[in-house]
């Protein structure tokens, strides 16, 4: 089974601030990655898929990149609104598909 | 809208049975893969499974396998989830998600990201 890893675990931010969370496969995976924002109580939202592709009326501060085993997450200028949990998923051929284990971004 | 609509929350005793449902509006619902995704308190997100409503094909997570069964009903649009007999490990929210078809598949299961969520079922388990 492949692994995601996300570092940093957590990261502490102010508003403003330009925002980077990696993620990390165990094994290729091309651009088969998505990343997800979720909020206390909240079910997750896609934000990014294939790696790169922002899903529809996702803000344009948020950009993905990466290909393979190593991926990042951008935020240009974080917001208020973007203080939340984030989640990098795999979702190639090899199943089950598996979801890093999170990165929480708290307000500095 | 489309959207995932699921049932509400459940309380329920060690070794009791349990299907929870998620109903899915203002898409074609038998063409998209609905997957199960579980988050127990405090922690991150686990695949259960995914399903295909116009077939009923599923693929689980090896982790899961034998311990719910995923169905679906094309002709009201749901899908679910069910236990046979709930431990208290199975204590967490689960959320349904349709798989976004990106137009790839593999070994008969689309390639795509969870692209609409339900709003999840809280299923507590507890003597």
């Amino acid at each position: 089974d492949i692994q995601m890893t996300q570092s940093p675990s957590t990261l502490s931010a102010s508003v403003g601030d330009r925002v980077t969370i990696t993620c990390r496969a165990s094994q290729g995976i091309s651009r088969w990655l998505a990343w997800y924002q979720q909020k206390p109580g909240k079910a997750p939202k896609l934000l990014i898929y294939k790696a790169s592709s922002l899903e529809s009326g996702v803000p344009s501060r948020f950009s993905g990149s990466g290909s393979g085993t190593e991926f990042t997450l951008t935020i240009s200028s974080l917001q208020p609104d973007d203080f939340a949990t984030y989640y990098c998923q795999q979702y190639n051929s090899d199943f089950p598909w598996r979801f890093g284990q999170g990165t929480k971004v708290e307000i500095k | 809208e489309v959207q995932l609509v699921q049932s509400g929350a459940e309380v329920k005793k060690p070794g009791e049975s349990l299907k929870i449902s998620c109903k899915g509006s203002g898409y074609s619902f038998p063409d998209s893969w609905i997957g199960w995704v579980r988050q127990m308190p405090g922690k991150g997100l686990q695949l259960v499974g995914i399903i295909s409503p116009s077939d009923s094909g599923t693929r689980y997570n090896p982790s899961f396998q034998g311990q719910v069964t995923i169905s679906a009903d094309k002709s009201i649009n749901t899908a679910y989830l069910q236990w046979s007999s709930l431990k208290a490990s199975d204590t967490a929210m689960y959320y349904c998600a349709r798989v976004d078809d990106s137009g790839y598949h593999y070994g008969g299961f689309p390639l795509g990201a969870f692209d609409i969520w339900g709003q999840g079922t809280m299923v507590t388990v507890s003597s």
